[in-house]
């Protein structure tokens, strides 16, 4: 099956900092990646769509210019939490699917910590 | 009311057990679906992916859709300590490209 790697795995920042994910698709061009968000015991949210050299496009309640994406390779996205706070902590996992692939590949998922 | 509906669990089963897990939704425009298995703090692992409605086996696991009854199951047989997860489901229709809706996760815990 296709790999997508996803770092860092955890993170620990100040509040005011920003932080910067990557997403990367290892065997395949990712001409899409999405970015979800997901709370303790809860499943995962939907916060963005990508497809490579667009913009991003949010769902309904997200914050564009907190969370940056970035997909400007068929293998590579960013999702950078701009000045972040405490309640931006949680786990973010990225997927990708290619050109021909009908299937969606998850990366193993960021762990951010907003002290 | 959720499109795609899917009891939180936990279900709690003895090694060895048939492992039986379900979705319901009410989309009728949905055409694929995918059951995935997550660990704590790791990200989706895709078991099985169907088209339509019918059955899929692959190894210990099978997938079934009822597109009929808006309903999907995945049955797990001689469930292991290892298949303690919380399982997803998930389902998009071709209009939607990949954008899955899932459902909010069974968490399953096998005893040895």
């Amino acid at each position: 099956g296709a790999v997508v790697s996803q770092h860092p795995s955890w993170v620990i920042c100040k509040s005011g900092t920003s932080v910067k994910i990557e997403c990367r698709s290892l065997d395949f061009q990712a001409t899409t990646m999405f970015w979800y968000r997901q709370f303790p015991k809860q499943s995962l949210m939907l916060m963005a769509t990508s497809n490579e050299g667009s913009k991003a496009t949010y769902e309904q309640g997200v914050e564009k210019d907190k969370f940056l994406i970035n997909h400007a390779s068929l293998t590579l996205s960013t999702l950078t939490v701009t000045s972040a706070h405490p309640e931006d902590s949680s786990f973010y996992i990225c997927s990708a699917t290619g050109q021909n692939l009908e299937k969606l590949f998850f990366g193993s998922g960021t762990q951010l910590s907003v002290l | 009311q959720k499109e795609v509906e899917q009891d939180p669990g936990p279900l709690s089963v003895p090694e060895g057990a048939i492992v039986s897990l379900n979705c319901t939704y009410s989309n009728s425009a949905f055409q694929y679906f995918m059951w995935y298995r997550q660990y704590s703090r790791k990200g989706p692992e895709l078991l099985m992916y169907t088209y339509s409605s019918g059955n899929k086996e692959d190894g210990r696991f099978t997938a079934q859709v009822d597109k009929s009854s808006k309903y999907i199951s995945l049955f797990i047989r001689d469930s292991q300590p290892s298949d303690s997860a919380t399982y997803l489901c998930a389902m998009r229709n071709k209009a939607a490209g990949n954008k899955l809706t899932f459902g909010g996760g069974t968490r399953v815990l096998v005893k040895p």
